[in-house]
């Protein structure tokens, strides 16, 4: 079975700063996803991953399969990125398993 | 298209109380999933539907039923309600299974057994 793990738990930053949230996961893979939890509660996919990078405005994520390991970046960060930053993997028969979020707070 | 919809929003039950939970999509997905998300933990699979009168259990099934009569509704019941039950629910969709398959979520039910 697949197990992720999100780093940090929590994260505040200042309007403006670079944001790194990590991922990590036990067992190989081929796509990984990173989805976004809305303070009011909705959840929406920000990316599916299979390799090296992917670009969407001010958010990066990237993808080191060897290493079981996946990065999403901030760039410019703004109160409105305050979220939940989810990653899921595929547990290699029949459902994702979800990491436990990492809360971003971005104050202005 | 209005996505994936869930009703209600909110809800307090009492121990022992039933209800259903209802979800509806209108992108013609055939793969429907119901999760539940406790406070500090990852969204966790109860049942999936791979398409209109076929279901199946996930990772946490017990106290729940589905059922899938045609392809945009998947309702969960809740038969005997319990405080463990107390979470948020997502109902999801995708076109497809599998890694490279994004999933569509509803807003979520929050749920409170008291």
């Amino acid at each position: 079975k697949n197990e992720v793990e999100q780093s940090p738990q929590n994260l505040t930053a200042q309007e403006g700063e670079f944001i790194t949230i990590n991922c990590s996961y036990s067992v190989g893979i081929s796509a990984l996803h990173w989805l976004q939890q809305h303070p009011g509660g909705g959840i929406v996919s920000l990316f599916m991953l299979s390799s090296g990078k992917k670009k969407h405005g001010r958010l990066i994520a990237t993808i080191n399969i060897q290493e079981k390991h996946s990065s999403l970046h901030i760039t410019a960060s703004h109160p409105r990125d305050s979220a939940v930053y989810i990653c899921a993997v595929w547990d290699g028969s029949e459902k994702l398993v979800f990491g436990k979020g990492t809360k971003l707070t971005v104050n202005p | 298209n209005a996505g994936v919809t869930q009703t209600p929003k909110f809800r307090i039950l009492k121990i022992g109380q039933s209800m259903t939970l209802q979800c509806t999509q209108d992108m013609n997905h055939n793969y429907m999933y119901w999760y539940r998300q406790d406070p500090g933990m990852g969204l966790k699979l109860i049942y999936y539907s791979v398409g209109a009168g076929i279901t199946d259990k996930g990772e946490v099934p017990n106290g729940y039923n589905v059922s899938r009569s045609t392809t945009e509704d998947f309702p969960l019941r809740l038969e005997l309600a319990a405080p463990s039950q107390t979470s948020v629910y997502f109902c999801a969709s995708s076109l497809a299974q599998g890694e490279y398959n994004e999933q569509f979520f509803g807003p979520g039910t929050r749920l409170t057994v008291l």
